[in-house]
């Protein structure tokens, strides 16, 4: 099962709302990561958690603020977000890479428009 | 800085053709390439990849081919088909790294 799940598939929301989006794998997999992607632009790396720690923050703006519960499970909490911030939200999951190289695996995403 | 790049934006083919689409990069750090398969409003699925100690990994339709000492790679796909219309993103990391440098991508269209 190379199954990423992503909730909800679309989110509507303005600019003075409080929403999350979820993720969930059940693929043993230790890292987990949420990208952006605007459209006919490759992904954008976000953050990455490993082993249930913030790995890397790519200097992402503190409206979003993401939570790894346990390690199966990824949130992205967003607030007082920006029109501009409307885009596809991928998260993913792979091995961490400590001992090679492993291919990450991608959710289908969530859509998110901010009015 | 792009450190991946994918030159040509699309691409056109036709059916039970073959498709090259193309890859450079600039880091000679990066040791592991992958390519991803992207339909619209959905999430990027892993196709093929290939490690530095490698020239050529196949699986199927699809091969992937590595240049090192040029930087480049390149994806076969043999013969084309429709459900292969898609954006194919090329990318790049270094060992140990959690990061992935995407290029730009490639719109593939196979015609009937």
């Amino acid at each position: 099962d190379t199954e990423v799940t992503q909730t909800p598939k679309h989110l509507v929301m303005g600019m003075t709302n409080k929403k999350s989006l979820k993720c969930e794998q059940h693929m043993g997999h230790r890292a987990m990561y949420w990208y952006k992607q605007k459209a006919k632009k490759p992904p954008e790396l976000m953050f990455v958690y490993s082993y249930e720690k913030l790995s890397i923050n790519e200097s992402v703006p503190s409206r979003f603020s993401p939570e790894c519960p346990n390690s199966s499970l990824l949130n992205l909490h967003l607030h007082a977000l920006q029109p501009e911030d409307s885009a596809l939200y991928l998260c993913a999951s792979s091995p961490p890479p400590l001992a090679g190289f492993y291919e990450q695996y991608f959710g289908p995403g969530t859509r998110l428009t901010v009015t | 800085d792009q450190q991946v790049k994918q030159n040509s934006p699309s691409l056109s083919v036709q059916e039970g053709r073959i498709s090259i689409l193309n890859c450079d990069y600039t880091n000679s750090m990066f040791d592991y390439f992958l390519w991803y398969k992207k339909y619209p409003a959905e999430g990027p699925t892993f196709l093929i990849s290939i490690s530095s100690i490698k020239d050529k990994n196949e699986d199927g339709r699809f091969t992937v081919f590595l240049n090192k000492s040029a930087k480049h790679l390149s994806l076969h796909i043999v013969p084309s088909q429709p459900g292969d219309s898609a954006v194919y993103f090329c990318a790049a990391s270094a060992l140990n790294d959690y990061k992935l440098s995407f290029g730009a991508g490639t719109t593939v269209t196979v015609r009937a």
